[in-house]
């Protein structure tokens, strides 16, 4: 398997523009993560999803940050209107869908953010 | 909110150099700690899943330790190479699939 799939790698954009990351999970993976990397605050959990249905998303900053999981093979990170504090990488991460919290977490690449 | 710590927040140690570091975490309602490794340009890599309270798991050079009643675990790294350089992360899983990170600990290897 090619692993966790994000795209794109990098982006820039300038403030107030839309921006929409990708992310591929593994096939097979029934829980799909959304993760945020700043040097303020770590890595923090934004959403996850349960077989495309999402479950929690206490971890999402404000209303200008959605996601959506319209497959098992695909999701979604869109910010609009942008801004610069949005700047920082986003993880995707998925694991298998297995009884307790044992499940290791598959992590991609990361979407560098730079919002001018 | 849980609390996750890890400590030191960095080290640097010279090649050859056995090293350890911390990671605290809540020891009520204990379901598994996770270890991460995390280079640079990298991403979040999984090392080990402990969840039974003195296990010890090893990876080649890397070992680590579980104390669930305390709240702790130990990872230790023995003769140090360049290539274990890296931010080791702990994660600890606040209901069945959330996991809350600790800050990590950044490792250099000085050879």
């Amino acid at each position: 398997d090619a692993g966790v799939i994000q795209s794109p790698r990098h982006e820039v954009t300038e403030m107030g523009q839309e921006v929409t990351l990708r992310c591929k999970p593994i096939s097979g993976h029934d829980y799909l993560f959304w993760y945020r990397q700043t040097m303020m605050r770590g890595l923090e959990l934004l959403i996850y999803f349960n077989n495309n249905v999402p479950i929690d998303d206490s971890g999402m900053p404000e209303d200008r940050f959605s996601a959506k999981m319209p497959n098992a093979s695909f999701s979604t990170l869109k910010i609009q209107p942008s801004e610069p504090r949005d700047s920082a990488v986003y993880f995707c991460a998925s694991s298998l869908d297995r009884v307790g919290s044992t499940d290791t977490q598959y992590f991609g690449p990361g979407t560098r953010l730079t919002v001018l | 909110i849980l609390n996750v710590e890890q400590s030191p927040q960095s080290l640097h140690v010279q090649e050859g150099d056995s090293t350890n570091f911390t990671c605290s975490f809540p020891s009520s309602n204990f379901y598994a700690l996770h270890w991460y490794r995390w280079e640079t340009a990298k991403s979040p890599e999984a090392l080990f899943v402990m969840t039974l309270n003195g296990d010890e798991k090893k990876k080649g050079r890397i070992s680590a330790t579980l104390n669930t009643k305390e709240g702790y675990s130990y990872l230790y790294i023995k003769g140090s190479q360049p290539e274990d350089s890296a931010t080791y992360l702990c994660a600890f899983p606040g209901s069945a699939r959330q996991l809350t990170f600790g800050s990590g600990t950044q490792l250099t290897v000085l050879p």
